[in-house]
C-alpha cells in the first residue's frame, strides 16, 4: 500500500515563530489533507490539497503531486495550535484514506 | 450545516461483549468510512459505505462490520471484544467517494476490560 511519512515528529515552538511540517506520499493520490486533532480526538479539516497552494489565515499549504510532498506551514504559532497534524491521501482508485503517523506540535508561550 | 455525529461518544465493555457504534453522516452525503486510531497502530482504515454497500475494507478481522441505512446512517458492529479493540473510532462523511474531501466526527472511545 501507500506510504505516508511525516516530519519531524516532534515540534517544540516558543509563541509567535513559524514552522513548517512536511508529508511525502509514495504513490499518486487524488486527495491529500491535512488535519489538526484537538484534545478530544476530533479531526479538524485544515486542507484538501491534492495539489498546489492554499492559505487559510496563519496556515498554508502546498502540494506538489509530481514530487510526491506537501507542506504545511504555520506562521506566528499560537498556544492554540498545539496539537498533533496528519496528513492523509488517498491513492487513486483506493477510497480510503492512509494517515501519516503525525506531527506533535507544542507550542509554548 | 451539522457535522458528523457520532454515538455514545465512550463506552465501556467487558472482553467478549460486541459493540455497535453510530454515525450520522452531514446532510447530503452519502459515502461514510470509519478508521480505527490506537497509539500503537496510528490511524486505520476500516471499510467505507456509499448507497449501502459496502465499497472496501481494510485489514481487519471479520469481528468487525458495518452496515449503511437509506438515510446513509452508519453503524458499526465488533463482535467477541478484545483487549487490543480498545481505540478510537472515527467515523466520517463525504458526498461522494473518490473525489471530495472527507469530514470527521468526534469518534467514540472505546475501552475494553
Amino acid at each position: 500500500g501507500i506510504q505516508v511519512e511525516q516530519s519531524p515528529p516532534d515540534l517544540i515552538l516558543q509563541e509567535g515563530a513559524n514552522s513548517t511540517l512536511r508529508c511525502n506520499f509514495s504513490d499518486s493520490v487524488n486527495n491529500l489533507q491535512w488535519f489538526h486533532q484537538n484534545p478530544w480526538g476530533q479531526l479538524i479539516n485544515l486542507f484538501y490539497i491534492p495539489s498546489g497552494t492554499k492559505q487559510n489565515g496563519r496556515l498554508s499549504a502546498t502540494t506538489v503531486a509530481t514530487e510526491r510532498y506537501s507542506l504545511l506551514y504555520i506562521s506566528s504559532s499560537q498556544t492554540t495550535d498545539s496539537g498533533v497534524y496528519f496528513c492523509a491521501v488517498e491513492r487513486t482508485g483506493r477510497r480510503a484514506l492512509t494517515f501519516g503517523s503525525g506531527t506533535r506540535l507544542q507550542v509554548q508561550p | 450545516k451539522a457535522g458528523v455525529t457520532q454515538t455514545p461518544r465512550y463506552l465501556i465493555k467487558t472482553r467478549g461483549q460486541q459493540v455497535t457504534l453510530s454515525c450520522s453522516p452531514i446532510s447530503g452525503h452519502r459515502s461514510v468510512s470509519w478508521y480505527q486510531q490506537t497509539p500503537g497502530q496510528g490511524l486505520q482504515f476500516l471499510f467505507e459505505y456509499f448507497s449501502e454497500t459496502q465499497r472496501n475494507k481494510g485489514n481487519f478481522p471479520g469481528r468487525f462490520s458495518g452496515r449503511q441505512f437509506s438515510n446513509s446512517r452508519s453503524e458499526m458492529n465488533v463482535s467477541t471484544l478484545e483487549l487490543g479493540d480498545s481505540a478510537l473510532y472515527l467515523c466520517a462523511s463525504r458526498f461522494r467517494a473518490g473525489t471530495y474531501e472527507q469530514y470527521f466526527g468526534p469518534g467514540t472511545r472505546l475501552t475494553v476490560t
